[in-house]
């Protein structure tokens, strides 16, 4: 059974602050990561992929990949409130296109 | 680019009734589509994933004579939901995968909200 556990909050933070999201997986032979923000009511979108080890930055975001410990993080720079949304992690494994979802993250950016 | 929607976007039927949602990949083929179910504050349930031309594969506990799926082309997948019942209110999301594309990203539709009063 795969699993992808995250820790589901709130977790708070003041605009402005560094907001650290973190996800683990059961399966070592996990290929792809990918983190999507939900807003309430809303469907997921997309908002990194990470493969190899290391970080991978895109503007305020940055995904962090560590495959030896299994955990996959995304850091949020200067936090604003329009942040505030669930976080998910998903990841694919063993050739599988299909990814296993985390149940999300709450995070509250507040002014 | 990667854009995907879903039609229609809100939706409330009596129960007994059919409901079909239809999910386009408005600048990309999509090889595979995949149909998830959100109840409120829980997460993604993966209903099924259907792929162009073929029978879709539906997740365990997925009747798959209730929820009928069909992927006609490699920009349409549609959902129909028969004889609906109030338990399957829920938020209904579909997301595709790019053809071609050796990473797995999806791009989700905006979802479509079912009641079934």
């Amino acid at each position: 059974q795969k699993e992808v556990e995250q820790n589901s909050g709130p977790l708070s933070v003041p605009e402005g602050a560094i907001a650290s999201l973190n996800c683990t997986y059961s399966d070592r032979g996990s290929q792809s990561f990918f983190w999507y923000r939900q807003y309430s009511g809303k469907s997921p979108e997309l908002i990194m992929s990470i493969y190899s080890n290391g970080d991978k930055e895109d503007g305020r975001f940055t995904a962090q990949l560590n495959k030896a410990s299994q955990y996959v993080s995304l850091l949020i720079r200067d936090s604003q409130p329009s942040d505030s949304a669930t976080y998910l992690c998903a990841v694919t494994s063993g050739g599988s296109y299909i990814p296993t979802f985390g149940r999300g993250t709450s995070l509250i950016v507040h002014p | 680019g990667a854009v995907v929607s879903q039609h229609p976007s809100r939706v409330i039927c009596k129960s007994g009734t059919s409901v079909k949602i239809e999910c386009r990949s408005l600048d990309f083929q999509a090889t595979t589509m995949f149909w998830y179910r959100q109840f409120p504050k829980k997460s993604l349930m993966l209903m099924a994933t259907s792929n162009e031309g073929s029978k879709a594969t539906y997740e365990q506990g997925v009747e798959k004579d209730k929820f009928l799926i069909n992927h006609a082309s490699l920009t349409l997948s549609t959902l129909t939901v028969t004889s609906a019942h109030p338990e399957d209110s829920s938020f209904y999301i579909c997301s595709a995968r790019i053809m071609g594309q050796g990473a797995n990203e999806q791009y989700f539709g905006p979802g479509t909200r079912l009641t079934v009063t």
